[in-house]
């Protein structure tokens, strides 16, 4: 099962900054967040990913609690290309068993 | 730098047939792994392989589905007498080597319809 709980769905408007979080009580302290978005029928596609500071690129900003137990994702001007599903995932990052998918986040960004 | 490839993206058989679904991993990686994402839900693990070794497959069905990634060619992902249960969006991701920034990569993924 996931290790994180994301809102089912999420609306924002075109240009705003959309903020996604996610919750992750039991992360352990070798375990890094990482976040995924899947754009309808694609592959999903890494966005982004940190250990305990922030974190930004090109795509978006990780915003990681002190305690780290939750995080925010943000997307600093969100597209109507950036509707999709997102998902947040916690994992050892020098193990690359799997990745545990919950259901993630439905974005839709309206005009 | 082709990034993962998965073919065909689209496959569709009958009860009872095989399906063989091919993933080649971006150049440079030598982690494969296989997902099944069954319609409005999230991706589910299936298997990680690695050249010519499945390193964990705790995510496989025990019987009818089978992977490999062989020393050459691409990693093949195997269903034997298909159901219908089996409809699903097939992915593949690589990643390069054990490591902090291992992010996988994915494919567009193979959609299985079983009639």
């Amino acid at each position: 099962d996931a290790k994180t709980t994301q809102p089912t769905s999420m609306d924002c408007a075109e240009g705003r900054a959309a903020n996604l979080p996610c919750n992750h009580s039991t992360i352990s302290g070798n375990e890094y967040v990482y976040w995924y978005r899947q754009i309808h029928s694609q592959g999903p596609q890494y966005i982004i990913h940190g250990l305990k500071n922030n974190e930004t690129n090109e795509m978006a900003s990780l915003i990681i609690t002190e305690d780290r137990k939750s995080s925010t994702l943000i997307l600093p001007h969100a597209t109507l290309r950036d509707t999709a599903v997102y998902y947040c995932i916690v994992r050892v990052a020098a193990n690359n068993n799997d990745m545990r998918f919950g259901a993630g986040t439905r974005l839709t960004v309206k005009p | 730098n082709a990034g993962v490839m998965q073919n065909p993206r689209h496959l569709v058989r009958r009860r009872g047939q095989e399906a063989r679904l091919r993933c080649s991993p971006m150049k440079g990686h030598s982690h494969v792994y296989w997902y099944r994402q069954l319609p409005e839900e999230g991706l589910k693990f299936m298997v990680y392989l690695q050249k010519e070794n499945i390193i964990d497959e705790s995510g496989m069905p025990k019987e009818r589905f089978s992977a490999e990634f062989p020393k050459e060619g691409p990693s093949i992902l195997r269903i034997q007498q298909v159901v219908r249960g089996d409809s699903a969006a097939y992915f593949c991701a690589s990643s390069p080597t054990r490591g902090q920034k291992n992010e996988q990569f994915f494919g567009p993924g193979t959609r299985l319809t079983v009639l």
